[in-house]
This record gives C-alpha cells, structure tokens and sequence, in this order.
C-alpha cells in the first residue's frame, strides 16, 4: 500500500529555531501533499496544502511566513516552522494522494512530528 | 462548505461487544467520505472509504461502514471488538470541488474494556 514516510518524528528545540519537517511519498507520486495541525485531544486542522512546483495554498488564518511549504518534487515535501515559539508546539500530520487524475483517491498519511519548542 | 460532526466525544465498550461510531455530514454533493484510525502520538491509517456504489463498503480490520444518503450519514461499525481497536477515530469527507481537501470529524475516543 501507499506509504508516506515523516522526519523527524519528534522535535525538542529552544525557541526562536527554525525548525524542518520532511514528508515524503515512498512509492508513489503525489502532486499534492497537505499538512496538518493537531493540538492534544482534538482533530486535525488543515494547515495548508502543497503543490508541486507551484507555491503553497494556506488556510485562513495560517501564517504562510511562520509555515513555509516547500514541494520541490513528486515525493517530497517540507514544513519550516520559522523562528518557532512554545506555541507552535503541536503535532504536526502529512498527507499525500497518489498521481493519477483520479480526484478521489484518500490521503495517505505520515506518522506525525511532534514538536516542542521550550 | 463541507462539515462533519461525530456526535460522540467517547465510547467505552467491552471486548467482544459490537461498535458502532457515529458520522455525519453537510456537504451539498455527493461525498467522499473516510473513516480513519489514530492510535497515540501516530498519524492517521485509512480504515475504509465511500466514493460511489454500494452503499455498504468493508475495510480493514473487520471494520464496515454504512453510508445512508437519506440521514446524510456514514457510520462506522465493528461486530466483535478486540484491544486493539482502543484508538481514536475519526470521519472525513473530501470532495472534488474543495481540491479534495479532508474536513475531520472532531474525532470519536474509543476505550475498550476486558
């Protein structure tokens, strides 16, 4: 099956940091990978969503400098939390679908970052 | 815009018990709808998924979910639970029109008791 792999799986920096998170598609190629948010005991918010070769699409109300998306190829892209502060410390989620045309091919996910920024 | 709300915040169920979560959604058009799987501090394993067709779809783990147009719900159901389904769980609809971006569910935590 599809599998998206996620590094660094925890993060533990001092604020102020610049910190990168990598999501990449194993076996398969994804024009469009998209990044969550979680906070402890709640949902996933949709941060933004990547696009290959093209700038990033970010929610309302989602810092597009604070998040930098970066989807330099078909397999890979990155979240740069910039100049992180103790409260953009969450879990963060990747998800990719797979190349195809076909608009209704779910997510597959990363296993999530945790980052913490003292 | 699309929503989904799964009324159920928790769920305690012996094992051995049948499940069934709740999930409903507001979208004008014909869904896409997911049901996923978290178990803690991990991302998210796709359960099942609803394009079109039979209205009853089977997934992963024993899991099925049913998709009721009528009710504008897709509900999640599991005859016999095991352990190892202590997860939370969580509802999506996507669609075509949103870039197929995800809507969750606020997510439903199952507890499953010896």
């Amino acid at each position: 099956g599809a599998v998206v792999s996620q590094h660094p799986s925890r993060v533990i920096c001092k604020s102020g940091t610049s910190v990168k998170i990598e999501c990449r598609s194993l076996d398969f190629q994804a024009t469009t990978m998209f990044w969550y948010r979680q906070f402890p005991k709640q949902s996933l918010m949709l941060m933004a969503t990547s696009n290959e070769g093209s700038k990033a699409t970010y929610e309302q109300g989602v810092e597009k400098d604070k998040f930098l998306i970066n989807h330099a190829s078909l397999t890979l892209s990155t979240l740069t939390v910039t100049s992180a502060h103790p409260e953009d410390s969450s879990f963060y989620i990747c998800s990719a679908s797979e190349l195809g045309g076909r608009s209704n091919q779910p997510q597959h996910f990363g296993d999530g970052t945790r980052l913490s920024i003292l | 815009a699309q929503s989904v709300t799964q009324p159920d915040i928790h769920i305690t169920v012996s094992e051995g018990a049948s499940l069934e979560l709740r999930c409903n959604y507001s979208y004008g058009a014909t869904p896409y709808l997911f049901w996923y799987v978290q178990s803690p501090g991990q991302g998210l394993q796709l359960l099942l998924k609803y394009f079109s067709g039979d209205t009853l779809v089977q997934g992963i783990k024993g899991f099925e979910a049913e998709f009721k147009r009528s009710q504008s719900s897709f509900n999640l159901r599991k005859p016999s639970v095991h352990w190892s389904d202590a997860a939370e769980y969580f509802c999506a609809v996507g669609a075509r029109a949103a870039g197929n971006k995800l809507t969750f569910g606020g997510g439903t935590r199952v507890l499953v008791k010896p």
